[in-house]
């Protein structure tokens, strides 16, 4: 059973562009939740979104940032219009109901030059 | 202090040694976990413990959590290199839609030969 998988492992983008964060999350998992983890932070919290449907989105910045979780293929983060401040580690958890563990992908390292 | 602070910050030991680690947080929770992050790497899952728990085993660890005070010990016995890691503690709320975490800032553990 494979686990959390994410893609790319490590993206880099320029000011400007856009960034599109890829998480499948374990099988038999439907609750996916992103995280987001700058240099030397714990990981802060950003939406959690079932299939098809954005549960929490508490914790996501109002403006160029999205996420979806269609019924089929993986969940995306959207980052639109990259400035340096989204530099971070973006991680994607999964769980098979909210009551459960959370497992964790191996994360996305995000680089805006 | 915010919720799910680790203290200490970091810790240095020598192989063979104890090490303990403390959290402590804010508003009423459902479960406590605990998770492990090797330098640059994905979240381990290493523990869950519930709000009516007030201990837990596995392998080497052994969490507790007392709710009165709020807060939560992880103790990693006969600690090995292999250990040196960032441990974080992660809460997930009573009120609040789903069931997402809240981390700490971590605590850097190594271990020393």
């Amino acid at each position: 059973n494979a686990g959390v998988m994410q893609n790319p492992r490590h993206l880099v983008r320029r000011r400007g562009q856009e960034a599109r964060l890829r998480c499948s999350p374990m099988k038999g998992h439907s609750h996916v939740y992103w995280y987001r983890q700058l240099p030397e932070e714990g990981l802060k919290f950003m939406v959690y979104l079932q299939k098809e449907n954005i549960i929490d989105e508490s914790g996501m910045p109002k403006e160029r940032f999205s996420a979806e979780f269609p019924k089929e293929g993986p969940s995306i983060l959207r980052i639109q219009q990259v400035v340096r401040g989204d530099s971070a580690a973006y991680f994607c958890a999964s769980s098979p109901n909210q009551y459960n563990e959370q497992f964790f992908g191996p994360g996305t390292r995000l680089t805006v030059l | 202090s915010q919720q799910g602070e680790e203290d200490p910050q970091a810790l240095s030991i020598q192989e063979g040694e104890n090490a303990t680690m403390n959290c402590s947080y804010k508003t009423s929770i459902n479960n406590l976990q605990w998770y492990r992050q090797n330098s640059g790497r994905g979240l381990v899952h290493l523990i869950l413990i519930r709000s009516n728990e007030r201990e837990k085993h596995s392998g080497r660890l052994r969490v507790t959590l007392d709710t009165s005070k709020k807060s939560s010990s992880l103790l990693i016995t006969a600690s090995r290199a292999a250990d040196t890691a960032s441990y974080f503690c992660a809460t997930d709320a009573v009120t609040g839609g789903g069931n997402k975490l809240t981390f700490g800032t971590g605590t850097q553990l190594k271990v020393e030969l």
